[in-house]
């Protein structure tokens, strides 16, 4: 079935960077997008940026501009989303999660799915 | 805009029909995808597009779009269907997506 696997739980000091991964399994790779959620502790859902599936083209919410990475390597189906000059308040769960999209009488809509199980970044000195 | 708005919280009796909003600038031009996410749980998807539901999410569940405003309904709601429900699109720039604050579901 279609699967993706999260690398596990991080904890860094404020200042440092992180890099999370996540392998894609049951689909063909190169077909999709790959989206990058995070979620805050007692927060909403928080988009961060997404990938295109040769991995030579990213697109990143406002809010991580200038410290967010986005890279894909397509011969082990894997994606990683790396955040520099962390700082407490990234602290959250980091989740991947797979795109497609449709359009339907002149509207396109976009699906995620599946998602991965969620990756703990703490950042704390 | 790029925000997309939600109640944070509702409530409904078992059985009884509940309505979730979502309200944005970003909904005139896409439809809204919703997700519900249950505790220590990823977010799962519920609803997309027109009338799409994935495998595995029943009937009970729909949705509709007018103007700037999209709405999932669970109809004859269930204990199972507390949770809390997010609705997401692509915002008024094409280049961003946004999630609506979501809305916690209880189910009395």
């Amino acid at each position: 079935q279609i699967q993706l696997m999260q690398s596990g739980a991080e904890v860094r000091k404020p200042g440092a960077s992180v890099k999370v991964s996540c392998k894609a399994s049951g689909y063909t790779f190169t077909r999709h997008w790959m989206h990058w959620v995070r979620q805050a502790p007692g927060q909403g859902l928080e988009w961060m940026g997404v990938i295109n599936p040769i991995g030579d083209r990213a697109l990143y919410g406002r809010k991580f501009q200038g410290r967010i990475t986005m890279t894909r390597d397509t011969s082990t189906s894997t994606d990683y989303m790396e955040l520099s000059s962390l700082r407490s308040e990234d602290t959250a769960i980091y989740y991947c999660a797979r795109d497609s999209s449709d359009s339907l009488l002149g509207r396109t809509f976009w699906w995620f799915d599946p998602w991965g199980q969620g990756t703990l970044v703490t950042v704390s000195s | 805009s790029s925000e997309l708005t939600q109640d944070p919280a509702v409530s409904v009796a078992l059985g009884q029909t509940v309505r979730i909003t979502c309200q944005g600038g970003s909904l005139r031009n896409s439809y809204a995808t919703w997700y519900r996410q249950k505790p220590g749980q990823a977010p799962e998807l519920v609803f997309y597009g027109v009338n799409n539901r994935p495998s595995g999410i029943p009937d009970r569940f729909s949705a509709s779009t007018s103007r700037d405003t999209a709405s999932l309904t669970i109809t004859g709601a269930r204990a199972e269907d507390e949770a809390d429900y997010y609705c997401n699109s692509r915002d008024s720039s094409a280049v961003q997506w946004v999630f609506g604050g979501g809305t916690k579901v209880t189910v009395l």
